[in-house]
């Protein structure tokens, strides 16, 4: 059974950084691009960063290129995303998902609280 | 950025009726290499994270009921659900996945009358 689990969030004053973590399991965790999705009340779905199987396809949204970044240790079976200059609009909970065709796996989630 | 935008917000239905959720999106999401839609649905659950239902426009993700299904081409796209079921409230999402970055609809939500 396929299984993803995101960990690291929390309240975190603007400016500041944080990483979260997806831990995968149930399948071949390098055969895949993994996503980074977050939603809000207000804004729905919004699709933040994914990478290829080995590290080395990379993409982000323009909201948040440059501050955060995306990586994967497939030795671990975990996808990270750590996230720097914190916004209130970061505000969210992130979800990692899983690439077959459209996103066939999500975790369930960890809230990012980004407060001043 | 390829909008995409759904029909209607919300919908109440009958038990036993027929849903209808449209989606439209600002660029066609219609592949000429491989004729196919890279167009996903999505179900979402209160207190739940979304869940797979349609890709390729019209194929039903395993274990997916048959009341579900997919149609359209190009830029316009419905799901339709045969006949609601109680299990069948959620919030729905449209997603194209032709080109980055990756955008979803609004979402539309589906109540019982």
């Amino acid at each position: 059974e396929v299984q993803l689990v995101e960990s690291g969030g929390g309240l975190v004053q603007t400016g500041g950084s944080l990483r979260l973590s997806c831990a995968a399991s149930g399948f071949t965790f390098s055969g895949h691009w993994m996503n980074w999705v977050r939603q809000t009340p207000g804004k729905g779905l919004v699709w933040v960063s994914r990478i290829n199987g080995d590290g080395s396809n990379i993409a982000y949204a323009d909201s948040v290129r440059g501050r955060f970044t995306i990586s994967r240790d497939n030795a671990k079976n975990t996808l990270y995303l750590q996230m720097s200059s914190l916004r209130a609009e970061d505000t969210a909970v992130y979800y990692c998902t899983r690439t077959v065709v459209g996103f066939d796996s999500w975790g369930q989630g960890t809230l990012v609280t980004v407060s001043s | 950025d390829i909008l995409m935008t759904q029909s209607p917000d919300s919908l109440t239905v009958s038990l036993g009726e027929r849903a209808t959720i449209n989606c439209k999106s600002s660029q066609s999401v219609l592949s000429s290499s491989n004729h196919r839609n890279y167009l996903s649905w999505y179900q979402q659950k209160p207190g739940q994270p979304p869940k797979l239902l349609i890709y390729w426009a019209s194929t039903r993700e395993s274990g997916v009921p048959d009341r579900f299904s997919g149609s359209g081409s190009g830029t316009d796209f419905t799901l339709t659900i045969s006949s609601l079921q109680a299990e069948d409230v959620a919030v729905y999402y449209c997603q194209q996945y032709y080109s980055l970055p990756y955008t979803f609809g609004q979402g539309t939500k589906l109540d019982i009358k």
